[in-house]
């Protein structure tokens, strides 16, 4: 089994819709973060939460919020879906102490 | 701030050439490096990492990467391309403690 979920895989939507893109991991790690992914662009941080009750803004947070349920769990949403984040998204997760990141499969999102 | 050059953005290789794939920095502490690669359809996973130590670092698929601290450059080499490394190649860049800054991605195709 993956060490890093995320679902689902594929999601279109309508523009204005609320969306929730989820996150599990089975590797005991603390820290867990979301990325989005535009071509040319490289991986942007969205959020990152080193435990439960830690959740830090990344460098495009505007337009999406998280929720860390547990430790293995790491929620993004975006209440208000617009074209322009259409993307793939991505969930990294990193132990304490280590900067080393493993990825999910990504989820692709599109807004229509 | 740390940043993440990646010069080339789309290279083309014949199978069983060499291959080069550049990676520049800019961090004012000892950087920890990585070279990540992102199959189509995949996540992200890690070809090798630079914490300390000797600089020239063996990874995974017989990739390896050469730190040089006086040019900040942290490329990636084969020495014989096969046709499943065809990919996209992401340069990382941390700090202790810091987050992940990633380079903008070089594309790998491979000729026949």
């Amino acid at each position: 089994d993956a060490d890093v979920t995320q679902t689902p895989r594929n999601r279109i939507t309508k523009t204005g819709k609320r969306i929730m893109l989820e996150c599990s991991q089975t590797k005991g790690h603390d820290r867990m973060y979301w990325y989005r992914q535009d071509p040319g662009l490289g991986l942007q941080l969205i959020y990152y939460s080193f435990d439960v009750k830690d959740i830090n803004k990344g460098e495009i947070s505007d337009g999406y919020s998280v929720s860390r349920q547990a430790q293995a769990k790491f929620s993004l949403s975006l209440e208000s879906a617009i074209p322009n984040q259409t993307a793939l998204y991505f969930c990294a997760t990193s132990a304490k102490n280590y900067n080393e990141q493993f990825f999910g499969p990504g989820t692709r999102l599109t807004v229509l | 701030a740390q940043s993440v050059t990646q010069p080339d953005i789309h290279i083309t290789v014949s199978e069983g050439a060499s291959l080069e794939l550049r990676c520049n920095y800019s961090y004012g502490a000892t950087p920890y490096l990585f070279w990540y690669v992102q199959s189509p359809g995949q996540g992200l996973q890690l070809l090798l990492k630079y914490f300390s130590g000797d600089t020239l670092v063996q990874g995974i698929k017989g990739f390896e990467a050469e730190f040089k601290r006086s040019q900040s450059s942290f490329n990636l080499r084969k020495p014989s391309v096969h046709w499943s490394d065809a990919a996209e190649y992401f340069c990382a860049v941390a700090g202790y403690g810091q987050n992940f800054v990633f380079g903008p991605g070089t594309r790998l195709s491979v000729l026949p």
